[in-house]
């Protein structure tokens, strides 16, 4: 019974460094998410997709991509990763409640 | 972007005490509310599901109720312990699932 899985659960990156965080479930949902999470602050949404094909910006979504080519997986892109996105990332896929992977916490240096 | 507001911040109650939180959340065009548990270095998992105006949910000693006419709802925690200590998400949405917003959260502490 995996649920969302999320990889890699940690990470440091140099500033201008570059990197995908994996994210895959396997409860055939639709809506797939993205957040972040800052310290001593709530989760902030940076992208999000209502299905294979689809995906819409949300909150904060500048210095990221994703992609969503198939209904299980939704890949997160940094492109040029900056000290600004130090954060952790949660990942999540819903019908109705949310259910969340396990997180990657990402240090930029 | 819903705006999606909790208090308070942070809490820290005795073993045995009750207590209780609110999320606040724009009563129109609302679809549904969801209350999430947030333990330390795990991801959140969700407790409740609300969408009619008046709807009580009860998990154990975890209780939520809901009011859409004046925009809020109240989680109630009974003889807290200290394992309840986590922060609590609530989750506003409006129009339609695709517009959801979170709250920052109530970091919740029982102190034994």
């Amino acid at each position: 019974n995996a649920g969302v899985t999320q990889t890699p659960k940690f990470r440091i990156l140099k500033i201008g460094q570059s990197m995908t965080l994996q994210c895959t479930q396997d409860m055939n949902h639709n809506y797939m998410y993205w957040y972040r999470q800052d310290p001593g602050m709530g989760l902030k949404l940076i992208y999000y997709s209502v299905g294979a094909g689809i995906t819409d910006k949300g909150e904060v979504p500048n210095g990221y991509n994703v992609s969503r080519s198939t209904t299980e997986d939704f890949p997160l892109r940094l492109e040029l990763a900056a000290p600004s996105q130090t954060s952790v990332y949660f990942c999540a896929s819903r019908v109705n409640e949310a259910f969340f992977g396990q997180g990657t916490r990402l240090t930029v240096v | 972007i819903l705006n999606v507001e909790q208090s308070p911040q942070s809490l820290h109650v005795q073993e045995g005490d009750s207590t209780n939180f609110t999320c606040s959340f724009p009563s129109s065009n609302f679809y549904a509310l969801h209350w999430y548990r947030w333990e330390t270095a795990k991801s959140p998992e969700a407790l409740f599901v609300m969408t009619l105006n008046g709807d009580e949910k009860k998990k154990g000693r975890i209780s939520a109720t809901l009011n859409t006419k004046e925009g809020y709802s109240y989680l109630y925690i009974k003889g807290s312990q200290p394992e309840d200590s986590a922060t609590y998400l609530c989750e506003g949405s409006s129009g339609s699932a695709r517009q959801l917003t979170f709250g920052s959260g109530t970091q919740l502490t029982v102190l034994p």
